[in-house]
This record gives C-alpha cells, sequence and structure tokens, in this order.
C-alpha cells in the first residue's frame, strides 16, 4: 500500500512565522500535491512537483512556496503566516505511469491554526 | 472551462436503504473521473475511477459509479447503505490544463453523507 505521511497532524503557529509542512511518500511516485480543504470550498491546488527540483503553481498559490529536493519529499512553506492561512492541509502523490490517469494517495493532513 | 459539481451539500439515507451522491462535471476531452472518500480527521482514500469501457464501474467497499456522458454526469451509487459508510465523499476530473499527465485533479465542493441506523 502507498503511505504518504505528513509530519504533523495538529499544528499552532503565529502570525509572521515561516512554517514548514512536510510530506513524504514512498512508492517512488513522480507527482507530488498541495492542497488546502476549506469548508464549502472542496480541495483547491497551492502547488504541484512532477520530478525532483520541479514545481508548478496550482490555483491558490499566494503566500505558499514549495521544494522537492528528493523524489519522495514534498515541503510546503508558509513565508509569513498569517491568520487567513489557517485551515487543513492535505498531501497527496501519485504516479505518472500511465498519463494522468492513476489516482491520487493522501496524507492524513495537516491542521494549521495561525494565531 | 473545467468544472465539477456536487449540488447536494448533504444526503441522508437510512441504513439498508440505496444511496446515491450525484456528480456532473464538464470537460472539452474524455473525462477521466474519480471518487473518493474522507472519514472525519482523515486524509482522501481512493474509492474508484473510470477512464474508459464500462459505464458501470465498481470499486472498494460495496461503491459503484455510473458514467452517463449524454448527462455529464457520473454519480456514486451503492445498494444498501451502511451507517459506517457516513464521510465527506468528493468528486473529480482530471485537470486538462497544461500537460495532460500530470495527474492534476479539480475536485467538487464535496456532499457529507449521512446514514442513520
Amino acid at each position: 500500500d502507498v503511505k504518504v505521511t505528513q509530519s504533523s497532524r495538529y499544528l499552532v503557529k503565529r502570525t509572521g512565522e515561516k512554517v514548514f509542512l512536510e510530506c513524504v511518500q514512498d512508492m517512488d511516485h513522480e507527482n507530488m500535491f498541495w492542497y488546502r480543504q476549506d469548508p464549502g470550498l472542496g480541495l483547491r491546488l497551492i502547488y504541484f512537483s512532477y520530478d525532483v527540483k520541479m514545481k508548478e503553481k496550482g490555483d491558490i498559490p499566494e503566500g505558499y512556496s514549495v521544494s522537492r529536493e528528493k523524489k519522495e519529499r514534498f515541503s510546503l512553506i508558509l513565508e509569513s503566516a498569517s491568520t487567513n492561512q489557517t485551515s487543513m492541509y492535505l498531501c497527496a502523490s501519485s504516479s505518472d505511469r500511465r498519463r494522468g490517469n492513476q489516482p491520487q494517495h493522501f496524507g492524513d493532513g495537516t491542521r494549521l491554526s495561525i494565531l | 472551462a473545467q468544472s465539477v459539481a456536487q449540488p447536494e451539500d448533504q444526503v441522508n439515507v437510512a441504513e439498508g436503504n440505496p444511496l446515491t451522491v450525484k456528480c456532473t462535471y464538464s470537460v472539452s476531452g474524455n473525462p477521466y473521473l474519480f471518487w473518493y472518500v474522507q472519514y472525519p480527521n482523515r486524509g482522501l482514500q481512493f474509492l474508484l475511477k473510470y477512464i474508459t469501457g464500462d459505464n458501470l464501474v465498481k470499486g472498494s467497499y460495496g461503491f459503484e459509479a455510473e458514467f452517463n456522458k449524454s448527462q455529464t454526469s457520473f454519480h456514486l451509487k451503492k445498494p444498501s447503505a451502511l451507517v459506517s459508510d457516513s464521510a465527506l465523499y468528493f468528486c473529480a476530473v482530471r485537470d486538462e490544463r497544461g500537460s495532460s499527465n500530470t495527474g492534476k485533479l479539480i475536485f467538487g465542493q464535496g456532499t457529507t453523507l449521512q446514514v442513520k441506523p
């Protein structure tokens, strides 16, 4: 079974702090994704990566950056945390081998509160 | 523009009754469609997908979904609901913007399924 592990289940930070969310997958997947989930809005893509050191902006990248130095690890960075970034953050990975028809596998999420 | 719509915020059914969670989509090409389930305080779990072929797709936990091209729908169904099926369900379609093989998905807003004993 694919395992996607997010380093923290719950995190509380202060406004203006630099925040790092870590995600590791163990299935050698090419693609990795960061979403935020808010009630009534579903999942919105922040950034994704299709290879080491490669990244592309999703639909809501403002205020975030990412890093993918190794294939198995994809980090989300909040450069200067703000209260409107309080949310559930979900990491996912998928294989690229069949041209986009493979499901994404999700971690259990990090519930981030910015005070 | 590509989109996915789940017209019901919540669906209530009695245990043992059939359930349907609705999803409609809008894409320019052939759709790749997915259903996921999310239990409280957990990530999303993959249930099933439609890529091509038979319009009735079978998935995990006894769920199935029916692809209807003319109605641009992909409704999730189960013949007999269980209390343990109570969860948040998401429909998703492959995002065709940019390169088609990045595996990006566009998600609906989710439907809460409540199964009562």
